[in-house]
Formats: C-alpha cells, sequence, structure tokens
C-alpha cells in the first residue's frame, strides 16, 4: 500500500541514451512534483502538475520532459543522458496546489550516467 | 538559489541528548515545513507551521518560527539512535515547496 513509488530505484545509463523513470501516487492527491537531489543534497523541485496539467517548469533543460497520463501518474523520460544528470530525483505529491499541506515522496530514484 | 540556509550542516551527539538545528529564509511565506531523510530514503513529513503560529509540538519535536527574522528552529528533545538522518526545512510559497540544504544529525547510541 505504497502512497508514492517511483520505479526503477536504481537506473545506471550510459552517456547520450534516453531514460524514463515512473512514478504513481495512490492518494488521490492533485499535485504531483519532480525533485531533483544533487550529491550535496540539496534539492531543488523540478516540475511540478496539477490534474495533469503542467504548473511550474522550473528552468529545466528541455532534455527532460514530464508526462502525466493522469492525475495518479507523473513520468519523467529524460533525452542524451549527460553526466551532470546524475543525482537521486524524487516524485512527490499532494492533496492540493499552493501548499499548505505535507508533501509525500516516494523512495528515490538514483540515476548514474557513466 | 535555495530558499533556506540551515546551520549547522552537521551535528553528533549522544543517545538522550537533545539536538538543535536552524533554517533561516529569504522570502514571506505561507508557512514552514521540516521533513527528515533516513539514508536512502525519500523526504518524510515532520511538521508544518503556518506563518501566524511561533511555536509547534509533536511528540519530542518542538518547531519554531520568527517571520520578523525568517527563521526556524528544530528541536528534538531526548534523541534516539533512530533519530540519525538529514532533515530539511522547506519554505511553501508559489505552488512548491523550496528546501534548504539540510542538517545531517548523527546520534551516537
Amino acid at each position: 500500500d505504497t502512497a508514492v513509488s517511483q520505479t526503477p530505484k536504481y537506473l545506471v545509463t550510459q552517456m547520450g541514451n534516453d531514460k524514463s523513470i515512473k512514478c504513481e501516487q495512490n492518494l488521490g492527491h492533485d499535485t504531483m512534483y519532480w525533485y531533483k537531489q544533487d550529491s550535496k543534497k540539496f534539492l531543488k523541485i523540478m516540475f511540478s502538475y496539477n490534474n495533469k496539467e503542467l504548473i511550474i517548469n522550473e528552468t529545466v533543460p528541455n532534455r527532460f520532459s514530464p508526462k502525466s497520463p493522469d492525475k495518479a501518474h507523473l513520468n519523467l523520460h529524460i533525452n542524451s543522458l549527460e553526466l551532470g544528470d546524475s543525482a537521486v530525483y524524487f516524485c512527490a505529491s499532494s492533496p492540493i496546489l499552493g501548499g499548505g499541506t505535507e508533501a509525500f515522496f516516494g523512495q528515490g530514484t538514483r540515476l548514474t550516467v557513466v | 538559489s535555495q530558499q533556506g540556509e540551515e546551520d549547522p550542516q552537521a551535528l553528533s551527539i549522544q543517545e538522550g541528548e537533545n539536538a538543535t538545528m536552524n533554517c533561516s529564509y529569504k522570502t514571506s511565506i505561507n508557512n514552514l515545513q521540516w521533513y527528515r531523510q533516513n539514508s536512502g530514503r525519500g523526504l518524510v513529513h515532520l511538521i508544518l507551521i503556518r506563518s501566524n503560529e511561533r511555536e509547534k509540538h509533536s511528540g519530542r519535536l518542538r518547531v519554531t518560527l520568527d517571520t520578523s527574522k525568517k527563521s526556524s528552529s528544530l528541536l528534538i528533545t531526548a534523541s534516539r539512535a533512530a533519530d540519525t538522518a538529514s532533515y530539511f526545512c522547506a519554505t511553501d510559497g508559489g505552488g512548491k515547496l523550496t528546501f534548504g540544504g539540510g542538517t545531517r544529525v548523527l546520534v551516537k547510541p
């Protein structure tokens, strides 16, 4: 009965490849996010979606393309992977857009680009 | 840039001692939240304090908020080895959470 689940948990791939990370939440939340955590543990928002609509795109390279087929899913596709993309990517959800409530995070996907 | 800056970056204490960490932020906020991250895991929400609140308690956690100084503190009382984790403050505004750099807490048994 995992609330926010991401797959895969680990992803090792070569530079130039294209990869996807999937995220699903079973909480009935309207809003979902992607965050990137770098090697120094800094967490930075990448995207937020509300009811399948893109709300925030935080100056992320357009090699990163989120897709939300329905409000329970938010996938992240990355084209032409670069070494600097290595990080832990977290999916999260919250009941409503605009805050005032806690966010629920997935376990993270550790992406290593070699 | 990070909205929140946390201090200290790392903290090492003995089991049973209290741990205090601070968070400063730059812009006005709706609320401020604290999260815990165990090694290799996702973030878990601990407590939310609204901009009109000054102090909030949850179990062994006490959070204060001073909006005039744009700062917050998290106190963990009677720490346990299981409290070993990274702790992040996050400001809530603009439809997103903006996180500080975190404080790594090590509680030695």
